[in-house]
């Protein structure tokens, strides 16, 4: 069964520090892992994806971190910011020629200013 | 220069009634998508449509049926409303199918009492 799980489902991080979001995944039949974010009333929106054959991928503040061998990966947030509050999914694109989603079961992110 | 449209954003009913929920996209991609986000903010995709093609049909009730009358546009109708039936419904497109880019739509928020 495809599944990808989510911890902690709730983070409260002072401005400034750093947000550790784990997700897990028991399948290997995946080949992309995304992470989207989403605010209050809206959709969720691409954030940053990985591929399972890089350790690690950053774009300014958000940095995703991938352990292949563990079937772990992971998202940090830093310097984070009140801005930043909202829920992080992330995801694995199976490899099938359709693809889909697989969702995580989301955090939400607070973060204090 | 909204990318992906649905309405309406709320949908309040009573079980038992049938409801559409519509969607547009002015991107140019060629797959749609539906899915379901319930009160845990789990997010689940439902259907997804390449080129007017249903592609991805998970396990749905066929109370749910899903329309694409051309590749930007793709309809939710959903028969006989269940309270479990109560939830945000994204649409979302991407540019190909089985792209983990996918762009989601604002959502309907569905309550049926």
């Amino acid at each position: 069964q495809q599944q990808v799980k989510q911890s902690p489902q709730s983070l409260i991080v002072q401005k400034g520090g750093i947000s550790i979001i784990n997700c897990a995944y028991e399948n290997t039949a995946f080949d992309y892992f995304p992470w989207y974010q989403q605010f209050p009333g809206k959709g969720p929106a691409l954030l940053i994806a990985i591929r399972p054959d890089v350790s690690e991928k950053k774009e300014g503040r958000f940095t995703i971190s991938f352990n292949k061998s563990a079937k772990q990966f992971s998202l940090h947030i830093m310097d984070s910011q009140p801005g930043d509050s909202a829920t992080y999914f992330c995801a694995a694109r199976g490899t099938s020629n359709t693809g889909k989603l697989i969702f995580g079961q989301g955090t939400t992110l607070q973060v204090k200013p | 220069d909204t990318a992906v449209s649905q309405t309406p954003k709320y949908l309040v009913t009573q079980m038992g009634n049938d409801k559409s929920i519509k969607c547009e996209q002015n991107l140019g991609h060629d797959t749609m998508y539906w899915y379901k986000q319930d009160s845990k903010k789990f997010l689940k995709i439902m259907f997804s449509y390449n080129n007017k093609e249903l592609i991805i049909n998970e396990t749905v009730p066929n109370r749910f049926s899903p329309k694409s009358p051309d590749k930007a546009h793709l309809n939710l109708h959903i028969n006989s409303l269940e309270l479990g039936d109560s939830a945000v419904y994204f649409c979302a497109s991407s540019q190909v199918p089985a792209s983990y880019e996918q762009y989601f739509g604002p959502g309907t928020r569905l309550t049926v009492t």
